[in-house]
């Protein structure tokens, strides 16, 4: 049971080049997530999937697209990379539907660096 | 979602009991009290939650007092490896759009040998 797993760990890219970041879990999560984290910030909120099918904006979505290509798996793509993009990307899944599933597992992160 | 206050950094010597305040005047009746950590360079830990009732569980205490205006995250026994950033989330739990948590820049605690 790996919980929630991201590839790559580490990525530089150069302004205006694509690149999709990679997302599963094998906890048979309904919902997914999608944050960024800035230095000295907490985490904010880009993409969300509540349950297979399904994606909704959250607080910072310019700049990326999400799948939720099938239940385990939430993938966020950079169609044009910009040095503000920067930063650290978690993958989160929740059970959702009942209180205590409100409760996100989170994964180790991808650390993307824009040049 | 409420807002939460939290002190900026707290220090606590190994082996003693860490105590995490947290101030949310604003909740509501349906929200939940979530603790989450970050340990540096890692995604965030869930730790524990709870609404009125004091929680336990093999991590931590979570004590809320009684007009829930403010809770305590208590680790009984603080090891070099709880150094972490410890977020209090405030949130309902309403299904619909209200699935984000909203970290703020939470508590720095540092375990000192």
């Amino acid at each position: 049971n790996a919980g929630v797993t991201q590839t790559p760990k580490f990525q530089v890219l150069k302004t205006g080049q694509s690149m999709t970041l990679q997302c599963a879990q094998d906890m048979n999560h309904n919902s997914m997530y999608w944050y960024r984290q800035d230095p000295g910030m907490g985490l904010r909120l880009i993409y969300y999937s509540a349950s297979e099918g399904t994606t909704d904006k959250g607080e910072v979505p310019n700049g990326y697209n999400v799948s939720r290509l099938n239940k385990r798996e939430f993938s966020l793509r950079l169609e044009s990379a910009a040095p503000s993009q920067t930063s650290v990307y978690f993958c989160a899944s929740s059970a959702s539907g009942l209180p205590s599933g409100e409760t996100q597992y989170f994964g180790p992160g991808t650390r993307l660096l824009v040049l | 979602d409420a807002k939460t206050t939290q002190p900026p950094s707290m220090d606590c010597a190994e082996g003693r009991a860490a105590n995490l305040p947290c101030n949310h005047s604003t909740i509501s009746g349906n929200e939940y009290v979530y603790w989450y950590r970050q340990i540096h360079s890692q995604g965030p830990q869930y730790i524990i939650h709870g609404l009125k009732n004091n929680e336990t569980n093999e991590m931590a205490s979570l004590i809320i007092t009684e007009d829930r205006k403010s809770s305590t995250l208590i680790l009984p026994h603080a090891t070099l490896r709880d150094t972490a950033v410890y977020y209090c989330i405030v949130r309902a739990i309403s299904g619909g759009s209200n699935y984000k948590l909203t970290f703020g820049k939470g508590t720095l605690l540092t375990v000192n040998p």
